[in-house]
């Protein structure tokens, strides 16, 4: 069975720019959790999207965004990018939202800002 | 104070070893925890995870869990080469109809042969 998918796996950005990241849930499971983990941190929470909607939300600015499809997968916009914004973005998936559950994670996509 | 805490390492251990990763944590309203493992490059694999207080075991490896003192261990015996990588504790928030998880800072683990 697929696990989660994410792409591109790398993606190169200067500032300014938009960028958009993609995530495939695993069958089945209906919620999906973005999350920016930066080098030598653990991840940090986003959001979580449940049926096509937002229900949590971490503390990041405005200039990120998300949806979810009718399919379950999920996009992921930063605008403005900034320096800062340099991390590994990683999609995870569950079968609800709100529920104790295990969460599980793609191998996330690795953005450079230059 | 992060609401988690956990020693980054690294830890380097020869194989065979027993080795114990440990985190503290501060909301005593987490309910469920995890361990992750993380190979560079790739994302976090899910180990084992539970509720309660005590010990939960899956082949060589045993989580531990004593809410009373909010700590948490990973306890992996006969460590292996294979074993070499970033070791994530994580612990479940709910708040109204959503779910995170909080992450320590994850400790790095080097077993050589």
């Amino acid at each position: 069975d697929a696990g989660v998918t994410q792409s591109p796996t790398h993606l190169i950005k200067t500032r300014g720019q938009h960028v958009t990241l993609r995530c495939s849930p695993i069958s089945g499971h209906k919620s999906v959790s973005w999350y920016q983990q930066v080098l030598g941190q653990g991840p940090q929470f986003i959001f979580q999207y449940y049926e096509k909607e937002e229900r949590g939300r971490g503390n990041f600015p405005d200039r990120f965004s998300a949806r979810q499809f009718p399919n379950y997968s999920s996009e992921l916009n930063v605008n403005a990018l900034l320096l800062g914004d340099s991390a590994l973005y990683l999609c995870a998936s569950s079968l609800v939202a709100g529920a104790n559950q295990p969460q599980h994670f793609g191998d996330g996509t690795r953005l450079s800002i230059l | 104070q992060k609401e988690v805490e956990q020693d980054p390492g690294p830890l380097s251990v020869p194989e065979g070893a027993i080795v114990s990763l440990n985190c503290t944590y501060s909301n005593s309203a987490f309910q469920y925890f995890m361990w992750y493992r993380q190979y560079s490059r790739k994302g976090p694999e899910l180990l084992m995870y539970t509720y309660s207080s005590g010990n939960k075991e899956d082949g060589r490896f045993t989580a531990q869990v004593d809410k009373s003192s909010k700590y948490i261990s990973l306890f992996i015996r006969d460590s292996q080469p294979s074993d070499s990588a970033t070791y994530l504790c994580a612990m479940s928030e709910i708040r109204g109809g959503y779910n995170k998880l909080i992450f320590g800072a994850g400790t790095r683990l080097a077993v050589h042969p």
